[in-house]
């Protein structure tokens, strides 16, 4: 079956550090790749996504590459702020509208 | 737009009782789905809406469950009777197509059943 495995949290970081959330993931064909991410109190939000391998998707400073040889998709952050304190949620699609959801990883980031 | 509003934010229950969610999607989406988040599964589609009409129910967990969507603009997911394994915060997303990046979410319903 299709399933995403991501890094188990909480972590916790002080501003300006570097970010990594590891995903890696099963599918049985080609699917597309997303982070999401839930600000507290909040829904999720699309934070970046790719959808095909070698992708590189973006967005506010946050970068993850879509690799099929590793079956990865790692966010990263250069420097992180305190508003980037959420759960971030890796997800897979392969039918356009059904998303697998890894189990989400909690960013702490300490002033 | 306002967003995709849920109702209530917050339900504590006692096993046994009758427990509805509701939701309202963005005006113009077509697309409205009901998902359930807990520690053990992760986020889980429970089942989705086309144009007011059920089209893929696979992920609601048993008969105890029901969604209905009697028009564009409100949905509604119950569950009769409720037991405490069903706590868990359920979210309702919108889109106006099925494409999984283009979903909206709603901030949560925190279920808790006693």
């Amino acid at each position: 079956g299709n399933s995403v495995t991501q890094m188990e949290g909480p972590v916790t970081l002080s501003e300006e550090a570097f970010l990594t959330i590891n995903c890696t993931y099963t599918a049985t064909g080609y699917p597309s790749l997303f982070w999401y991410v839930q600000y507290p109190g909040e829904g999720l939000q699309l934070l970046l996504k790719a959808t095909k391998a070698d992708d590189k998707g973006s967005n506010k400073g946050f970068e993850a590459t879509y690799r099929k040889e590793t079956t990865s998709f790692h966010l990263e952050k250069g420097s992180v702020q305190v508003s980037d304190s959420a759960v971030y949620f890796c997800a897979l699609s392969l039918n356009d509208y059904k998303l697998s959801f890894g189990a989400g990883t909690t960013v702490t980031v300490r002033a | 737009d306002a967003g995709v509003i849920q109702s209530p934010r917050h339900e504590v229950t006692e096993m046994g009782q009758e427990v509805t969610l509701r939701c309202k999607p963005i005006s113009g989406h077509d697309y409205l789905f009901w998902y359930r988040q807990t520690m053990m599964r992760g986020l889980e589609l429970l089942i989705y809406f086309n144009n007011n009409v059920p089209i893929d129910d696979s992920g609601m967990p048993e008969d105890r469950f029901s969604a209905k969507m009697p028009n564009a603009s409100f949905s509604t997911l119950k569950i009769q009777p409720s037991e405490p394994r069903d706590s868990a915060v359920y979210f309702c997303a919108s889109s106006f197509w099925k494409g999984a990046e283009t979903q909206y979410f709603g901030p949560g319903t925190r279920l808790l059943v006693l």
